[in-house]
């Protein structure tokens, strides 16, 4: 089975903060994928990975930057936690458009403070 | 720009029952679409996934149909159970890659 895995299921920071979300898959996928979740928004896209070293703005990027230095982890760093930053964060990986989609990590709830 | 909307956003229906779920979309240039479920606070899981070329796919009670001229697909969940209670999202996949969703269907089972 797939196994994304991210390194927090909660989290609690202040503001300010620099803020660092981990997330790691196994299936050796090409694609890695940061969300955030918000009630009446649904999932938007942060920022996403077609390789290492690579990286695109996904729909939301302001105020975050992502890093690749491995095929297997992709991780998420909020330069200066703010409140507005509060949320689910959910991370995602995939083969590609014609592989059997993405699969999700368990999400990791974001509180600043 | 592609929207995806799901119907109804909520619904209840008693332990037993047939259901189905609405998805549609905007542009119908889809390369695939997926369905999940998902948890109280938890990540999603991947239930169904229809390529462009395929009009349905189906797991165990479960089948999903897609009609990429309407823009439309459905989630037919047969002999609902308590179980599965949880909010449903579908996604689309475009040209760019990236997944677009809906703002899900929250399901609740009732014994």
């Amino acid at each position: 089975d797939v196994k994304v895995t991210q390194s927090s299921r909660y989290l609690v920071k202040r503001t300010g903060e620099k803020v660092f979300l981990e997330c790691v898959q196994d299936m050796d996928h090409e694609n890695m994928f940061w969300y955030r979740q918000d009630p009446g928004l649904g999932l938007r896209l942060i920022y996403f990975s077609y390789d290492v070293k690579m990286k695109e703005k996904g729909d939301i990027p302001e105020g975050y930057s992502v890093s690749r230095e491995k095929k297997e982890r992709f991780s998420l760093i909020l330069e200066s936690a703010s409140t507005n930053q509060t949320s689910m964060y959910l991370c995602a990986s995939s083969f590609g458009s014609g592989g059997p989609g993405e699969f999700f990590g368990p999400g990791t709830r974001l509180t600043v403070l | 720009k592609q929207e995806v909307t799901q119907i109804p956003a909520a619904l209840s229906v008693p332990e037993g029952e047939n259901l189905v779920l609405n998805c549609s979309f905007t542009d119908s240039a889809i390369y695939n679409l997926q369905w999940f479920r998902q948890d109280p606070g938890k990540g999603l899981t991947s239930l169904l996934l229809i390529q462009s070329s395929q009009r349905e796919q189906t797991s165990g009670r479960l089948n999903a149909s897609l009609d990429k001229s309407s823009g439309r697909s459905t989630l037919y969940i047969a002999a609902s159970q308590p179980g599965d209670s949880a909010t449903y999202l579908c996604a689309v996949r475009g040209a760019t890659n990236k997944l677009i969703f809906g703002t899900g269907t929250l399901l609740a089972v009732q014994p």
